[in-house]
């Protein structure tokens, strides 16, 4: 079975800009999280989606959002980019809501 | 608020010798779990070690095992006969039961198994 996929692995934007960041779950998994983690820092919560619902809001800003889609699928979007959103993204999925994470490598993006 | 403390930014150990890793937390909660992630330059996380609060008992994972100690708020990461392939960050995390995946990582450690 494939694991936790993530797509574009690498991506470079510049201030101001869009961006959108995929990620597939476990085949069976309806719960996908994303997580922003900075160089030297463990990973920060940003979302939670469970059965295409938002269950969980980390501390970010309303320039972050996301969806999931009926293929339990997601999409994180962020808005009008910041240097500070320079930043490995990880998306998780699992079974259920409190179930154990497995986690995609990641989407690291560059803002310059 | 949860925090979680890892106090060793690096450690190093040769191989086949065992080595532990610290990890404070901090919460008011009861009930929650307790992780160890490992990652390697893949960057992905991959799971070592899960502990329930409500479990006095250890986990044990082959050559993992941890050390909890829920008064002292302590979770600390046991490696035995340490490889090469062990080489990696090493992420303590915290997360309450039934709070939709809010995991909390501490700042990791990095690991270096050394020939």
């Amino acid at each position: 079975d494939a694991g936790v996929t993530q797509s574009p692995t690498h991506l470079i934007k510049t201030r101001g800009q869009h961006v959108t960041l995929r990620c597939s779950p476990i085949s069976g998994h309806k719960s996908v999280s994303w997580y922003q983690q900075v160089l030297g820092q463990g990973p920060q919560f940003i979302f939670q989606y469970y059965e295409k619902e938002e269950r969980g809001r980390g501390n970010f800003p309303d320039r972050f959002s996301a969806r999931q889609f009926p293929n339990y699928s997601s999409e994180l979007n962020v808005n009008a980019l910041l240097l500070g959103d320079s930043a490995l993204y990880l998306c998780a999925s699992s079974r259920r809501a409190e179930e154990k994470l497995f986690f995609g490598s990641g989407t690291q993006l560059s803002v310059l | 608020a949860q925090t979680v403390t890892q106090s060793q930014p690096e450690m190093s150990v040769q191989e086949a010798e065992t080595v532990t890793l610290s990890c404070t937390y901090d919460t008011s909660e009861s009930n929650y779990y307790l992780f160890w992630y490992k990652q390697p330059p893949s960057r992905q996380m991959i799971l070592v070690i899960r502990q329930e609060a409500y479990k006095q008992q250890n986990a044990t994972e082959n050559r993992f095992s941890v050390n909890f100690q829920k008064a002292a708020k302590s979770f600390s990461l046991k490696i035995s006969d340490s490889q090469l392939g062990d080489t990696a960050m090493y992420f303590c995390a915290f997360m309450m039961i039934y709070n939709n995946n809010d995991m909390r990582f501490g700042a990791g450690t990095r690991l270096t198994v050394k020939p």
